[in-house]
């Protein structure tokens, strides 16, 4: 059965820390492995992440994937009150089009 | 505004009502997705359409029934729910089958 695991279930950090968020998978097939930031309704994509290795970048946030050790990270650095937001990692198969499995999310609270 | 616009933003039915949701995306993308957000549980699956027609059903029960008039509109059907089908119903759209998703801010049901 296909896992998808996500760490911390929530953090509560100050304005200006870093955080790094995790997701681990077990997907038979993988294609790619995307990350989402969900606020209050509509989760709205970040990163699409399919080579190993290779960080991707947008702002203050980055990501990178490990598909030798199966996980991902999400960084955010000097966070603000306006990061906070559940993050959804979300794993894509080869076969399966976008059926994708998704973690139960990291809930991110900063506070000012 | 997302482009993914669900309609309506909350409804509350009895266990005989008959209701629909709405999606409508204005991103000129070939496939739309139902998905079912409960509380503490990851993102579900439900249907799948491709350039119209369904490509997946993922095991959800008949009571939930899906339309996908053309690539734009995309509707789901509810008959006899049970109190556990109280849920987020989010919308999605992607340009194809594996270009990321584009969510609606979705419909908040609560099944009395």
């Amino acid at each position: 059965e296909d896992k998808v695991v996500q760490s911390p279930l929530s953090l509560v950090v100050h304005e200006g820390d870093t955080v790094t968020l995790n997701c681990s998978y077990e997907v038979t097939n993988f294609r790619s492995l995307l990350w989402y930031k969900q606020e209050k309704k509509a989760p709205t994509f970040l990163f699409m992440l399919t080579s190993s290795g290779i960080e991707k970048k947008s702002g203050r946030l980055s990501s990178i994937l490990d598909k030798k050790e199966l996980f991902s990270i999400l960084n955010i650095t000097a966070t603000q009150t306006g990061d906070s937001a559940i993050y959804l990692c979300a794993v894509a198969k080869s076969n399966a089009g976008n059926m994708l499995t998704f973690g139960g999310g990291t809930r991110l609270m900063v506070k000012p | 505004e997302t482009g993914v616009t669900q309609t309506p933003r909350h409804l509350v039915m009895g266990m005989t009502n008959k209701k629909s949701l709405k999606c409508e995306q204005h991103l000129g993308h070939n496939a739309m997705y139902w998905y079912k957000q409960s509380a503490k549980k990851p993102l579900e699956l439900m249907f799948v359409y491709s350039l119209e027609e369904r490509v997946e059903n993922n095991s959800v029960p008949s009571r939930f029934s899906p339309e996908c008039p053309n690539s734009s509109h995309l509707f789901l059907h509810l008959h006899t729910l049970q109190p556990e089908d109280s849920a987020l119903y989010l919308c999605a759209s992607s340009q194809e089958m594996n270009s990321p998703l584009h969510f609606g801010n979705g419909t908040r049901l609560t099944v009395t």
